[in-house]
């Protein structure tokens, strides 16, 4: 089966621009969870969907926005990008919620 | 709120020799416990979980944990390690929130460098 994938894999921007990144669960996987990984740092956590409902969303300002798709899939948006936001955007899927997360192999965002 | 610390920054070692990546986290209740591993330009790679039960977990690749509630602690170990094992290593514990979300909050990782 194939696991979680994301696209892009790489992505350049420049300050002030908005950013779409997009994720496919493990099939059968109905919660999508994306985590932000600056450089030397360990994931921070951003946002958790289950069955398209936000579950839960860590301490990221409102310029973080996702979604999920009836298929499950999700998108992670940024608007205003900041250099601070360069980072690896990890997409991670469970079976449900509160089960085992599975990271795919990330989006990685530069900021110009 | 839980926490996780990895005592260690960085670990060389040498090839064939045994490693232990250490791990204390803090919590109150019940507890769920994992480690990762990350590849350079990779994503996360489950290694192994403690969700109950035995306390001696065993996982992927030869690696091994221990759960230990008195010390909260949950060490990686490995008996001989290979140079396919240098990566950076990160423990995490589960944290739920209202709504029923989880999520997992990580330690800082360890970076293992074996050399050979």
């Amino acid at each position: 089966d194939a696991g979680v994938t994301q696209s892009p894999t790489h992505l350049i921007k420049t300050r002030g621009q908005h950013v779409t990144l997009r994720c496919s669960p493990i099939s059968g996987h109905k919660s999508v969870s994306w985590y932000q990984q600056v450089l030397g740092q360990g994931p921070q956590f951003i946002f958790q969907y289950y069955e398209k409902e936000e579950r839960g969303r860590g301490n990221f300002p409102d310029r973080f926005s996702a979604r999920q798709f009836p298929n499950y899939s999700s998108e992670l948006n940024v608007n205003a990008l900041l250099l601070g936001d360069s980072a690896l955007y990890l997409c991670a899927s469970s079976r449900l919620a509160e089960e085992t997360q599975y990271f795919g192999p990330g989006t990685r965002l530069l900021v110009l | 709120a839980q926490s996780v610390t990895q005592l260690d920054s960085q670990v060389p070692v040498f090839e064939e020799a045994p490693v232990e990546l250490r791990c204390n986290y803090s919590s109150s209740v019940s507890v769920y416990l994992f480690w990762y591993v990350q590849y350079p330009n990779q994503g996360l790679q489950l290694l192994l979980k403690y969700l109950s039960g035995s306390t001696l977990v065993k996982g992927i690749n030869g690696f091994e944990a221990e759960f230990n509630k008195s010390q909260t602690s949950f060490h990686l170990r490995k008996p001989s390690v290979h140079i396919s094992d240098t990566a950076e290593y990160f423990c995490a514990v589960r944290d739920s929130g209202r709504g029923g979300y989880n999520k997992l909050i990580f330690g800082a990782g360890t970076r293992l460098a074996v050399h050979p």
